[in-house]
């Protein structure tokens, strides 16, 4: 099976730099994913990792690492539109070449003026 | 707007009855999924269509839900014999799957929040 861990709540500043670290156990993924949703609001894709390493979108960045099960979205530059909810994502490896997401409990950002 | 789009936004039941929700993905997409979301969690995965056909259901889903995607465009997720335990965001996704992709981006529309009474 999978589960990911995430933070359940994190705040910072505007302007700072805030990571939320994904940790997780899964029999195998393709990919972990990040989606951010506001009160109310449907998930929205921010970033995508299908490898090891970085990769970077404007002020989203989002790190993996399979080696230590472990990933993680940095956002830079906060902006009072940033407070949400912040969600990790894996596609499980399955015969049908992938499909469902299971995700995260979520990471509530705060960001304060 | 092209996005996805859900319909109710609401709905409000009591005990006992069926609902149905529909969902229309973004035209092109051939991929479906239905997730379920309670307060403070993650979208729960359902379950998903690769146009017509029906490739997954979740162990969760019980007996009493079924989804349907007829035509390989829009979909319906019918509850039935409603339960307050079913109170929750039922939100809905489409991708495009290509080829021998191994993934793809989903996109949520705005869900139908129930509220089992």
């Amino acid at each position: 099976g999978q589960s990911l861990e995430q933070p359940s709540e994190v705040t910072a500043v505007e302007g700072a730099i805030v990571q939320i670290n994904c940790t997780y156990q899964t029999s195998g993924f393709y990919g972990l994913s990040w989606y951010q949703q506001h009160d109310g609001g449907a998930p929205t894709f921010l970033s995508y990792n299908a490898l090891d390493g970085l990769e970077e979108t404007g002020r989203f960045s989002s790190f993996l690492s399979r080696s230590d099960s472990y990933g993680y979205l940095l956002l830079q530059e906060l902006q009072m539109k940033d407070s949400a909810s912040y969600f990790c994502a894996v596609s499980p490896l399955i015969y049908n070449q992938g499909g469902k997401l299971i995700f995260g409990q979520g990471t509530e950002l705060s960001v304060k003026p | 707007d092209t996005g996805v789009s859900q319909d109710p936004r609401h709905k409000i039941t009591k005990r006992g009855q069926n609902v149905t929700f529909r969902c229309d993905p973004i035209s092109e997409h051939n991929r479906l999924y239905w997730y379920r979301q309670t307060l403070g969690q993650g979208p729960e995965f359902l379950t998903y269509f690769q146009n017509e056909a029906q490739l997954e259901k979740s162990r969760l889903l019980s007996d009493r839900f079924s989804a349907e995607r007829p035509k390989g465009s829009f979909s319906t997720l019918e509850i039935q014999r409603t339960e307050q335990g079913d109170s929750a965001m039922y939100l809905c996704a489409s991708s495009l799957r290509v080829g021998g992709a191994s993934t793809d981006t989903q996109y949520f529309g705005p869900g139908t929040r129930l509220t089992v009474l």
